[in-house]
């Protein structure tokens, strides 16, 4: 059962308009979430994350948002640029130190 | 600061053999964390190391095994591979563990013919 889960596999976006990426949660025990961006060949780099009780959580162009009673959350980032082309990871975890659990990624591909 | 290294990065064995795989933190990360990505899998979590102890473990076989040395290295190993384990390796160091942020490596990539 896939507690993290990111239904758009791949997301294409011109070059400065919005990226949103969306990532949906089952377990209501998490209460702390990360984003992580990965290029091919390196692993992945940590970016933002929010805890549970923030509902916004934004550095820069990218912007986290919580909505915890839809078990929902999005990675905003504005203006996108063609280096922001990359696998977008999402997870989560209960605070107590548990594992992270990953969602499965979206391809988000930035058209200059 | 160095960031966190994995040997080697690219491997190929055959079915039944055995690997290792290497991992060295971050200078001062005492937690290491070993994750298995396939595709279409995502990220799957194997195991946690802190002081040289298991403390989290996914759930995958006991063909997966790991360890850490006293300078917080560690390895992780896969006794008689099978074409599954075909992946990319991933491991992850964090001063205490996953409360705070995991730092990745580039990964090793296994192919299992």
């Amino acid at each position: 059962d896939q507690q993290v889960k990111q239904n758009s596999p791949s997301l294409s976006v011109q070059e400065g308009r919005i990226s949103i990426l969306n990532c949906d949660y089952t377990n209501s025990m998490f209460d702390y979430f990360l984003w992580y961006k990965k290029y091919p060949a390196e692993g992945p780099t940590f970016l933002i994350s929010i805890s549970s009780i923030k509902d916004k959580n934004e550095d820069g162009r990218f912007t986290v948002f919580l909505n915890k009673s839809a078990k929902h959350l999005s990675l905003h980032i504005v203006p996108s640029q063609p280096g922001d082309s990359a696998v977008y990871f999402c997870a989560a975890s209960v605070v107590g130190n548990t594992p992270l659990v990953f969602g499965k990624g979206t391809r988000l591909s930035v058209i200059a | 600061k160095a960031g966190v290294t994995q040997t080697p990065r690219y491997l190929i064995k055959t079915r039944g053999q055995q690997v290792t795989l290497s991992c060295s933190p971050i200078s001062g990360h005492r937690s290491v964390s070993w994750y298995q990505q396939t595709p279409g899998q995502g990220l799957q979590f194997l195991f946690e190391y802190f002081s040289e102890t298991q403390r989290n473990k996914g759930n995958f076989p006991g063909r997966f095994s790991g360890r850490q040395f006293s300078n917080s290295r560690s390895e992780m190993n896969v006794s008689t591979l099978e074409l599954g384990d075909s992946a990319l390796y991933l491991c992850a160091s964090s001063t205490t563990g996953f409360t705070q942020t995991q730092y990745f490596g580039p990964g090793t990539r296994l192919l299992v013919l």
